[in-house]
């Protein structure tokens, strides 16, 4: 299995802008969970599905941002309009069962100029 | 409020000095500690799951310990690729599961 697959690895836009990030799923995970990571907050869970259902989005920051998972191998996180205080490493990770590891793409980072 | 807290939250060592890192945690009803390595441009690495209190699990160099409030992550004669930032996260225990709340880490460098 190639892991959990993140696009674009690197995203550099203009504040204002739509930043769409995208994110599949180890193929059989019924878990998909987006993170933020920034070294004042450390690593924060912004939103995650069950069964490409969203169950709890409390961690996302704002109406600016909002997640789908269409299908179950595939996920996108948009942020619109980005501001500069967006910019950090956007990680998508997955698991089998709520209660099992979590395995982590590569992760997406984000500069908003 | 659930929360976790890593110490120290950098440490550097000379290969071959052991040491260990700690997690301490609080959480209403703990149903997983879990140790996740992480090297510099790269996404959280699965290390280690625990569930109960006196529980032990080892992997190479590294073992991981809990007890009640904490959990410690033993470094044993370490090696410069042991490098890398180290995090714990917990999970509480309620029906339909919870997210994993993660501390902020502890950086480890080991010198040859």
């Amino acid at each position: 299995d190639a892991g959990v697959i993140q696009s674009p690895r690197h995203e550099v836009t203009e504040m204002g802008q739509e930043v769409t990030l995208r994110c599949k799923p180890i193929s059989g995970h019924d878990y998909l969970f987006w993170y933020r990571q920034t070294m004042m907050r450390g690593l924060e869970l912004l939103i995650y599905f069950n069964n490409n259902v969203p169950i709890d989005d409390s961690g996302m920051p704002e109406d600016r941002f909002s997640a789908k998972m269409p299908n179950a191998s595939f996920s996108t996180l948009k942020i619109q309009p980005s501001e500069p205080r967006d910019s950090a490493v956007y990680f998508c990770a997955s698991s089998f069962g709520t209660y099992n590891e979590q395995f982590f793409g590569p992760g997406t980072r984000l500069t908003v100029l | 409020e659930d929360q976790v807290t890593q110490s120290p939250e950098a440490l550097r060592l000379q290969e071959g000095e052991s040491s260990s890192l700690n997690c301490s945690y609080t959480v209403s009803g703990l149903r997983g500690l879990f140790w996740y390595r992480q090297d510099p441009g790269k996404g959280p690495e699965f290390l280690f799951t625990l569930y109960s209190a006196g529980e032990e699990k080892e992997k190479e160099r590294l073992k991981a310990t809990l007890t009640k409030k904490e959990s410690f992550l033993h470094i044993t004669a370490p090696k410069p690729e042991d490098s890398a930032t180290y995090l714990c996260a917990v999970q509480a225990s309620q029906e339909g599961g919870t997210a994993l709340i993660f501390g902020k880490g502890t950086t480890l460098s080991v010198s040859s």
